[in-house]
C-alpha cells in the first residue's frame, strides 16, 4: 500500500522560480490537505479539498494555488518562489472531514 | 485565529516511566480532536480521533481523555519504551461547514525516553 505519495522529497529553489508539489493517494479519499511545516510553528494549513472539484484556502495561502486534478492527486504550485516559502511540505488525505488524516512523507523545499 | 496549546513542548522520562501530557483547544464550537505520533524522519500518524465528551480511547500502552466543556484533552503513555519517543501533536476541528475537515494543530509536545 502505497498510502500518500509525494514528489518530489528535496528541491531547492532559486527566488522566482516556479515548480509544483505533486501528491497522489491511492486510499478513495475523498479530502485532501496541504501543510507546512516550521520550526516552533507546528503544522500550518496551505489548503485543502474537502471533495474532488472543490479547493478552500486554509491558514497560511498567500504564494501558494492548487489543483484537485482528479480524487487521487492534489498539486500545490509555487508561482514565484520566495525564501520565507523554505519549509517542509506535507501532503495528506482522509476519507471524510472527521476521519484522521494520512500524511505523506515530505517534501523538503529550499528557496536561496 | 484558533489557539491550540500543548504542554509542555518538550518532556525527558526513564524507560518504564508513565507520562502524560496536554491539549488545550477552544471549548465552543467543537467538532472533534485528533491526536498524531510524528517520529523523527517520519511523518505523522494517527492515534485517536475523539468527537464526544467523555470519549476515552485506547491503543496498546496509550490512551486519551476527551473534555470538551472545559477544552481540553490528555495522552497518557504507560510504562514508556524508547520507541514512544516521538513527537506528539493533537488538533482541533471546529463544527461549521466552511471549516470542514480543517485541522488546526498545536505545536506538539517532544517525547524523549532514555533508556
Amino acid at each position: 500500500n502505497a498510502g500518500v505519495t509525494q514528489t518530489p522529497k528535496f528541491q531547492v529553489l532559486k527566488t522566482g522560480q516556479s515548480m509544483t508539489l505533486q501528491c497522489a493517494q491511492d486510499m478513495n479519499h475523498n479530502s485532501m490537505y496541504w501543510y507546512r511545516q516550521d520550526p516552533g510553528m507546528g503544522l500550518r494549513l496551505i489548503y485543502y479539498s474537502a471533495s474532488e472539484g472543490t479547493t478552500d484556502k486554509g491558514e497560511v495561502p498567500n504564494g501558494y494555488n492548487v489543483s484537485r486534478l482528479n480524487k487521487r492527486e492534489f498539486s500545490l504550485r509555487l508561482e514565484s518562489a520566495a525564501p520565507s516559502q523554505t519549509s517542509v511540505y506535507f501532503c495528506a488525505s482522509s476519507e471524510a472531514g472527521s476521519q484522521p488524516q494520512h500524511f505523506g512523507d515530505g517534501t523538503r523545499l529550499s528557496i536561496l | 485565529i484558533l489557539n491550540v496549546e500543548q504542554s509542555p513542548q518538550s518532556l525527558h522520562v526513564q524507560e518504564g516511566d508513565s507520562t502524560n501530557f496536554t491539549c488545550g483547544f477552544p471549548s465552543s464550537n467543537f467538532y472533534a480532536l485528533h491526536w498524531y505520533r510524528w517520529e523523527t524522519a517520519k511523518s505523522p500518524e494517527a492515534l485517536f480521533v475523539m468527537t464526544l465528551n467523555g470519549d476515552e480511547k485506547k491503543k496498546g500502552r496509550i490512551s486519551a481523555t476527551l473534555n470538551t466543556k472545559e477544552g481540553y484533552s490528555y495522552l497518557y503513555i504507560k510504562g514508556s519504551q524508547p520507541e514512544d519517543s516521538a513527537t506528539y501533536l493533537c488538533a482541533f476541528r471546529i463544527a461549521g461547514g466552511t471549516s470542514y475537515g480543517k485541522l488546526t494543530f498545536g505545536q506538539g509536545t517532544i517525547l524523549t525516553v532514555h533508556p
